[in-house]
């Protein structure tokens, strides 16, 4: 069964350096996702990308954040400035396709530690 | 904005017996409602979802109902094992688009 993959598995980062996290989504699908999840606590959505823009943003994804699509598999998350509470499991995700409701696929995540 | 609760936070049963999570929605335009189960350190996954126009719908011991004028769904398991225990997410969405999880819950299955 394709899958979700996500790199690296754990980034450690010093306080204020910029990270890229990486995902390649399951290879037919067109809807992309980014939610972060705090230890302990629910996942939370981040961001959703079609069409090489971005959809739909929460009040998380601020001007700290940027996503991009490099190429026809790749999909990043950067967070610039890194901050101590950006510490979480970050978790990519993709669908098939929004219009009928398709379930969204979750890669393993990236666990990010700022130190 | 869509908000999410979920209830209990913490189940313990007994193996073979039953569990039930509910969760409630804010939003009545949502319409699609999957749950996930996420074991310690791995990815949320798919174990079954719903959509707004069935009301019941079930996969081996694992059913979920829905009931939009209260705005709320359930999550049964029946003959829980071991393997069940995990942390149980719900969610809420319309059409699909970015889900809205519920806070989950930690079932655990005593042998």
């Amino acid at each position: 069964e394709p899958e979700v993959t996500q790199t690296p598995s754990h980034q450690v980062t010093q306080m204020g350096q910029e990270v890229i996290l990486r995902c390649v989504p399951i290879s037919n699908h067109l809807y992309f996702y980014w939610y972060r999840q705090i230890l302990g606590q629910k996942v939370e959505f981040l961001v959703s990308f079609y069409n090489n823009e971005i959809s739909e943003k929460s009040e998380i994804f601020d001007d700290q954040f940027s996503v991009e699509r490099p190429d026809g598999s790749n999909f990043t998350l950067k967070i610039r400035s890194t901050k101590l509470e950006d510490s979480a499991m970050y978790f990519c995700a993709s669908s098939e396709a929004v219009g009928s409701a398709q379930p969204q696929h979750f890669g393993d995540g990236t666990r990010l530690s700022i130190l | 904005g869509e908000n999410v609760e979920q209830h209990p936070s913490t189940l313990s049963v007994q193996e073979g017996d039953s569990a039930v999570i509910k969760c409630t929605y804010s939003d009545s335009a949502s319409n699609y409602f999957p749950w996930y189960k996420q074991e310690l350190g791995k990815r949320p996954q798919l174990i079954i979802d719903i959509r707004s126009n069935v009301g019941e719908k079930k996969d081996q011991r694992i059913a979920v109902t829905l009931n939009k004028t209260a705005k709320h769904f359930s999550l049964h398991i029946t003959e829980t094992q071991p393997e069940d225990s995990a942390v149980y997410f719900c969610a809420a969405s319309y059409y699909g688009q970015n889900f809205v999880f519920g806070p989950g819950t930690r079932l655990s299955v005593l042998p």
